[in-house]
Protein backbone atom coordinates (compact mmCIF):
# COMPACT_ATOMS: atom_id res chain seq x y z
CA UNK A 1 0.00 0.00 0.00
CA UNK A 2 1.58 3.25 -1.06
CA UNK A 3 2.10 5.60 1.84
CA UNK A 4 3.15 9.48 0.91
CA UNK A 5 5.28 11.75 3.69
CA UNK A 6 6.28 14.95 3.65
CA UNK A 7 8.91 16.66 5.79
CA UNK A 8 8.76 19.07 7.80
CA UNK A 9 5.29 19.64 8.54
CA UNK A 10 5.62 23.16 9.24
CA UNK A 11 8.55 25.63 8.67
CA UNK A 12 8.25 29.37 8.81
CA UNK A 13 11.34 30.82 7.15
CA UNK A 14 12.16 34.93 6.53
CA UNK A 15 10.96 36.39 3.51
CA UNK A 16 14.25 35.76 0.68
CA UNK A 17 15.40 32.63 1.97
CA UNK A 18 15.61 29.61 -0.66
CA UNK A 19 13.65 26.56 1.01
CA UNK A 20 13.29 22.88 0.26
CA UNK A 21 10.43 20.68 1.07
CA UNK A 22 10.29 16.89 1.01
CA UNK A 23 8.27 13.89 -0.19
CA UNK A 24 9.02 10.81 0.28
CA UNK A 25 6.83 7.63 -0.82
CA UNK A 26 7.29 3.80 0.06
CA UNK A 27 6.00 2.27 -4.08
CA UNK A 28 8.17 3.34 -6.52
CA UNK A 29 5.99 2.14 -9.30
CA UNK A 30 4.52 5.58 -10.04
CA UNK A 31 3.32 7.10 -12.92
CA UNK A 32 3.69 10.55 -11.96
CA UNK A 33 4.28 13.13 -8.94
CA UNK A 34 2.67 16.30 -8.67
CA UNK A 35 2.88 19.39 -6.32
CA UNK A 36 0.09 21.24 -5.02
CA UNK A 37 -0.07 24.43 -2.70
CA UNK A 38 -3.70 25.18 -1.13
CA UNK A 39 -4.26 28.13 0.61
CA UNK A 40 -6.67 28.32 3.61
CA UNK A 41 -10.01 27.53 2.42
CA UNK A 42 -9.33 26.65 -0.63
CA UNK A 43 -9.08 24.20 -3.16
CA UNK A 44 -5.52 22.98 -4.91
CA UNK A 45 -3.66 24.44 -7.57
CA UNK A 46 -1.15 21.85 -9.32
CA UNK A 47 2.47 23.90 -9.27
CA UNK A 48 4.52 20.68 -11.45
CA UNK A 49 4.23 17.65 -12.26
CA UNK A 50 6.91 15.73 -13.00
CA UNK A 51 6.29 12.17 -14.78
CA UNK A 52 8.32 8.98 -13.99
CA UNK A 53 10.65 8.92 -16.57
CA UNK A 54 11.65 12.81 -15.71
CA UNK A 55 14.08 13.58 -13.10
CA UNK A 56 12.77 17.36 -12.82
CA UNK A 57 10.51 20.24 -13.47
CA UNK A 58 10.79 23.80 -13.17
CA UNK A 59 8.66 26.72 -13.01
CA UNK A 60 9.50 30.33 -12.49
CA UNK A 61 10.72 30.06 -8.67
CA UNK A 62 10.10 26.09 -8.03
CA UNK A 63 11.51 23.43 -9.01
CA UNK A 64 10.59 19.78 -8.31
CA UNK A 65 12.92 16.72 -8.96
CA UNK A 66 11.90 13.36 -8.53
CA UNK A 67 14.42 10.23 -7.21
CA UNK A 68 11.96 7.24 -7.85
CA UNK A 69 14.64 4.36 -6.83
CA UNK A 70 15.07 6.01 -4.10
CA UNK A 71 11.69 7.48 -3.39
CA UNK A 72 12.06 10.65 -2.95
CA UNK A 73 10.92 14.48 -4.28
CA UNK A 74 12.37 17.63 -3.29
CA UNK A 75 10.21 20.86 -3.83
CA UNK A 76 13.00 23.83 -4.15
CA UNK A 77 11.31 27.51 -3.81
CA UNK A 78 14.01 30.49 -4.34
CA UNK A 79 13.90 33.44 -2.84
CA UNK A 80 10.83 32.86 -0.84
CA UNK A 81 7.90 36.02 -0.72
CA UNK A 82 4.96 35.88 2.21
CA UNK A 83 2.70 34.88 -0.54
CA UNK A 84 4.00 31.74 -0.64
CA UNK A 85 2.26 30.99 2.89
CA UNK A 86 0.43 28.00 1.79
CA UNK A 87 0.66 24.40 2.56
CA UNK A 88 2.09 22.47 -0.16
CA UNK A 89 0.96 18.95 -0.95
CA UNK A 90 3.07 15.82 -3.01
CA UNK A 91 0.79 13.49 -4.50
CA UNK A 92 1.58 10.25 -6.15
CA UNK A 93 -0.59 8.24 -9.47
CA UNK A 94 0.93 4.61 -9.78
CA UNK A 95 0.41 1.28 -8.86
CA UNK A 96 -2.03 -1.35 -9.92
CA UNK A 97 -4.42 1.33 -8.77
CA UNK A 98 -3.76 3.99 -10.41
CA UNK A 99 -5.27 6.09 -7.64
CA UNK A 100 -3.63 9.44 -6.30
CA UNK A 101 -2.75 9.10 -3.05
CA UNK A 102 -1.65 12.80 -1.35
CA UNK A 103 1.16 13.33 1.53
CA UNK A 104 0.78 14.70 4.86
CA UNK A 105 1.51 18.11 3.61
CA UNK A 106 4.01 21.21 4.87
CA UNK A 107 2.86 24.27 6.30
CA UNK A 108 5.02 26.92 5.33
CA UNK A 109 4.92 30.40 6.55
CA UNK A 110 7.23 32.66 5.32
CA UNK A 111 7.57 36.20 7.74
CA UNK A 112 8.02 39.73 5.96
CA UNK B 1 -12.08 30.49 -19.13
CA UNK B 2 -14.26 29.34 -15.85
CA UNK B 3 -13.01 27.16 -13.42
CA UNK B 4 -13.99 24.27 -11.46
CA UNK B 5 -16.92 24.80 -9.91
CA UNK B 6 -18.34 23.39 -6.88
CA UNK B 7 -22.01 24.11 -5.04
CA UNK B 8 -23.05 24.37 -2.68
CA UNK B 9 -19.61 26.03 -0.87
CA UNK B 10 -20.92 25.39 2.53
CA UNK B 11 -23.28 23.03 3.98
CA UNK B 12 -24.48 21.97 7.19
CA UNK B 13 -26.79 18.19 7.25
CA UNK B 14 -27.58 16.35 10.47
CA UNK B 15 -26.87 12.58 11.07
CA UNK B 16 -28.76 10.39 8.94
CA UNK B 17 -29.35 12.42 6.52
CA UNK B 18 -27.95 12.58 3.04
CA UNK B 19 -26.51 15.32 1.04
CA UNK B 20 -25.87 16.24 -2.69
CA UNK B 21 -22.49 18.03 -3.89
CA UNK B 22 -22.46 19.12 -7.61
CA UNK B 23 -19.07 19.89 -9.58
CA UNK B 24 -19.15 21.80 -12.82
CA UNK B 25 -15.23 20.78 -14.56
CA UNK B 26 -13.48 23.31 -16.97
CA UNK B 27 -14.85 23.63 -20.01
CA UNK B 28 -14.11 20.83 -22.65
CA UNK B 29 -12.58 18.28 -19.81
CA UNK B 30 -14.28 14.96 -19.68
CA UNK B 31 -12.45 13.29 -16.21
CA UNK B 32 -14.07 14.45 -13.05
CA UNK B 33 -12.42 13.36 -9.62
CA UNK B 34 -13.48 13.95 -6.27
CA UNK B 35 -11.94 13.53 -3.28
CA UNK B 36 -12.39 13.94 1.03
CA UNK B 37 -10.10 16.18 3.56
CA UNK B 38 -9.96 15.87 6.90
CA UNK B 39 -7.37 17.27 9.37
CA UNK B 40 -7.11 13.62 10.67
CA UNK B 41 -7.10 11.35 7.43
CA UNK B 42 -5.91 14.58 4.98
CA UNK B 43 -6.79 14.16 1.51
CA UNK B 44 -8.60 10.79 0.21
CA UNK B 45 -9.36 9.68 -3.01
CA UNK B 46 -13.11 9.00 -3.41
CA UNK B 47 -13.67 8.28 -7.29
CA UNK B 48 -12.92 9.42 -10.46
CA UNK B 49 -15.71 9.53 -13.80
CA UNK B 50 -14.87 10.07 -17.40
CA UNK B 51 -17.77 9.89 -19.86
CA UNK B 52 -20.43 8.92 -17.34
CA UNK B 53 -18.38 5.99 -16.59
CA UNK B 54 -16.71 5.29 -12.89
CA UNK B 55 -13.18 4.76 -13.70
CA UNK B 56 -11.58 4.35 -10.53
CA UNK B 57 -12.64 4.37 -6.51
CA UNK B 58 -10.73 5.11 -3.21
CA UNK B 59 -11.60 2.70 -0.14
CA UNK B 60 -15.12 4.06 0.95
CA UNK B 61 -18.56 2.66 2.28
CA UNK B 62 -20.99 2.11 -0.25
CA UNK B 63 -22.82 5.33 1.51
CA UNK B 64 -20.50 7.79 -0.57
CA UNK B 65 -21.57 7.22 -4.38
CA UNK B 66 -21.49 9.54 -7.57
CA UNK B 67 -22.46 9.76 -10.98
CA UNK B 68 -21.40 11.98 -14.00
CA UNK B 69 -23.58 13.51 -16.93
CA UNK B 70 -23.03 13.71 -20.56
CA UNK B 71 -21.98 17.10 -20.43
CA UNK B 72 -19.33 16.07 -17.77
CA UNK B 73 -21.05 17.56 -15.04
CA UNK B 74 -20.78 15.11 -12.05
CA UNK B 75 -22.67 14.78 -8.69
CA UNK B 76 -21.61 12.83 -5.33
CA UNK B 77 -24.10 11.88 -2.89
CA UNK B 78 -23.92 10.83 0.89
CA UNK B 79 -26.40 8.67 2.26
CA UNK B 80 -27.00 7.82 6.29
CA UNK B 81 -24.72 10.80 7.21
CA UNK B 82 -22.52 10.82 9.92
CA UNK B 83 -20.43 12.51 12.29
CA UNK B 84 -17.34 11.97 10.68
CA UNK B 85 -18.37 12.80 7.61
CA UNK B 86 -17.85 16.43 7.85
CA UNK B 87 -15.02 17.04 5.99
CA UNK B 88 -13.83 19.49 2.70
CA UNK B 89 -15.10 18.01 -0.39
CA UNK B 90 -12.97 18.91 -3.63
CA UNK B 91 -13.34 18.09 -6.96
CA UNK B 92 -11.09 17.56 -9.44
CA UNK B 93 -11.27 18.35 -13.55
CA UNK B 94 -8.66 17.03 -16.49
CA UNK B 95 -9.02 16.55 -20.25
CA UNK B 96 -9.29 13.34 -19.69
CA UNK B 97 -8.62 12.25 -23.02
CA UNK B 98 -5.89 9.48 -23.88
CA UNK B 99 -6.37 8.58 -20.48
CA UNK B 100 -5.31 10.76 -17.04
CA UNK B 101 -1.85 9.48 -16.17
CA UNK B 102 -0.35 12.23 -16.67
CA UNK B 103 -2.76 14.94 -16.94
CA UNK B 104 -2.59 17.94 -14.17
CA UNK B 105 -5.75 18.63 -12.30
CA UNK B 106 -7.45 21.50 -11.76
CA UNK B 107 -9.29 21.78 -8.66
CA UNK B 108 -12.63 23.36 -7.46
CA UNK B 109 -12.97 25.95 -3.65
CA UNK B 110 -14.69 22.89 -2.59
CA UNK B 111 -17.94 22.10 -0.06
CA UNK B 112 -17.37 22.17 3.37
CA UNK B 113 -20.02 19.96 4.55
CA UNK B 114 -20.67 19.74 8.59
CA UNK B 115 -22.72 17.15 9.62
CA UNK B 116 -24.32 17.92 13.43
Amino acid sequence: KQEVTQIPAALSVPEGENLVLNCSFTDSAIYNLQWFRQDPGKGLTSLLLIQSSQREQTSGRLNASLDKSSGRSTLYIAASQPGDSATYLCAVKGGATNKLIFGTGTLLAVQP
Amino acid sequence: KAGVTQTPRYLIKTRGQQVTLSCSPISGHRSVSWYQQTPGQGLQFLFEYFSETQRNKGNFPGRFSGRQFSNSRSEMNVSTLELGDSALYLCASSHGTGGTTNEKLFFGSGTQLSVL
